[in-house]
């Protein structure tokens, strides 16, 4: 049972433009949820968080929103630049415990 | 920032054998620490929680027999997968947490250990 799904396993992106990845949940005990970048052989990384209790995060380029009663986060990154390359991974947490969705490889296109 | 770190990045064994996989947050104490698994074109399945000084919380469905984990001290948890078969094969990864004190998002990621099982 998947409790955190990323529907999209990739997206190409124009470098400058938009980058829009999307998660979705079941579980409504979830508190907080987060976003993760990964490179191949090496362990995810924190990219940005929001809590349950907000609608959107912003830092720099990266934007998180989160539409609870859709169950449905997603993640903006403006303008994309080619080292955000990598693969995407949402999170949610109940207490301390993450789950993790499948991530979505995003490639910038220069 | 904070850094884990995982030994060996990489290890290949016979069918029968026991390995053990070693994480350490290198500049801060870790009261808990977490062991996940990916397989390939996966996300990451938490396998057990483990904190400093007691025994570990294993998820439903993870063999605490078969994957012993260790939290001996603030800066080191080991896991060894005990007795390993080709189906033990996959991706290990360590994440640290920093004290209580730290939010949510302190959850630290090592670069993973990458077991093969002949």
């Amino acid at each position: 049972d998947q409790q955190v799904k990323q529907n999209s396993p990739s997206l190409s992106v124009q470098e400058g433009r938009i980058s829009i990845l999307n998660c979705d949940y079941t579980n409504s005990m979830f508190d907080y949820f987060l976003w993760y970048k990964k490179y191949p052989a090496e362990g995810p990384t924190f990219l940005i968080s929001i809590s349950s209790i907000k609608d959107k995060n912003e830092d720099g380029r990266f934007t998180v929103f989160l539409n609870k009663s859709a169950k449905h986060l997603s993640l903006h990154i403006v303008p994309s630049q080619p080292g955000d390359s990598a693969v995407y991974f949402c999170a949610a947490s109940e207490g301390e415990k993450l789950t993790f969705g499948t991530g979505t490889r995003l490639t910038i296109i220069p | 920032g904070a850094v884990v770190s995982q030994h060996p990045s990489w290890v290949i064994c016979k069918s029968g054998t026991s390995v053990k996989i070693e994480c350490r947050s290198l500049d801060f104490q870790a009261t808990t620490m977490f062991w996940y698994r990916q397989f390939p074109k996966k996300s990451l399945m938490l396998m057990a929680t483990s904190n400093e000084g007691s025994k570990a919380t294993y998820e439903q469905g993870v063999e605490k027999d078969k994957f012993l984990i260790n939290h001996a001290s603030l800066t080191l948890s080991t896991l060894t997968v005990t007795s390993a078969h080709p189906e033990d094969s996959s991706f290990y990864i360590c994440s640290a947490r920093d004290l209580p004190s730290g939010s949510k998002d302190t959850q630290y990621f090592g670069p993973g250990t990458r077991l093969t099982v002949l």
